[in-house]
């Protein structure tokens, strides 16, 4: 496996349904994030973490949960979404997080029942 | 509320001709640039970045960077049918919380046989 790695690939999900988001990075970058991708909408970061800590939260909703247990893994847990959640999910990384290089993974295309 | 503009296209043009993309930003103090593509269904690629005043050239792609007048654009030379794509303009905000790389909405662009 190289680059940057996301499961699943699409996911459909009830509003009371939890399920989480999966990201691996094959890199060796000390940074990663969660980006959203709406129709007709720039990219929005959601969360940062540096070094397994992270560094920001973008003012995103409390339904939306990340993780990151080591600096390959970040995880976004999802509960009790809203169908305006539907949006592509892109988990990318970096070897410096106040850089503009990023490289992201294929995407979770999450669509919310 | 500090922002990247780029006109959403699309932006047709004919194979072998010079495509044109341009960005402005909000922010005076911004001090890095960069150019992702992102072809349809696909997750974004970094294809140029730009720190100073003046152009940077790679292969077929120039950057071209005005601080002055916050604009910075993408020249693609000799285009072929596989530069279409959405072209993402990204800029990372000095002094903000690390990550804080704002995108563009996007030029999609289309060249034609």
């Amino acid at each position: 496996e190289t680059g940057v790695t996301q499961t699943p690939r699409h996911l459909v999900m009830g509003m009371t349904n939890k399920k989480s988001l999966k990201c691996e990075q094959h890199l060796g970058h000390n940074a990663m994030y969660w980006y959203k991708q709406s129709a007709k909408k720039p990219l929005e970061l959601m969360f940062v973490y540096s070094l397994e800590e992270r560094v920001e939260n973008n003012s995103v909703p409390s339904r939306f949960s990340p993780e990151c247990p080591n600096s390959s893994h970040l995880f976004l847990h999802l509960h009790t979404l809203q169908p305006e959640d539907s949006a592509l999910y892109l988990c990318a990384s970096s070897q410096d997080p106040e850089a503009g290089e990023l490289f992201f993974g294929e995407g979770s295309r999450l669509t919310v029942l | 509320q500090k922002e990247v503009e780029q006109n959403s296209g699309p932006l047709s043009v004919p194979e072998g001709a010079i495509a044109s993309l341009n960005c402005t930003y909000s922010d005076r103090v911004s001090q890095s640039f960069f150019w992702y593509r992102q072809y349809s269904g696909k997750s974004p690629e970094l294809i140029m970045s730009i720190y100073s005043n003046g152009d940077k050239e790679d292969g077929r792609f120039t950057a071209q960077l005005n601080k002055a007048s916050q604009y910075v654009s993408l020249l693609i030379r000799d285009s072929q049918p596989s530069d279409s794509a959405t072209y993402l303009c990204a800029v990372n905000i000095e002094g903000g919380s690390q990550g804080n790389l704002i995108f563009g909405k996007g030029t999609k662009l289309s060249v034609k046989p």
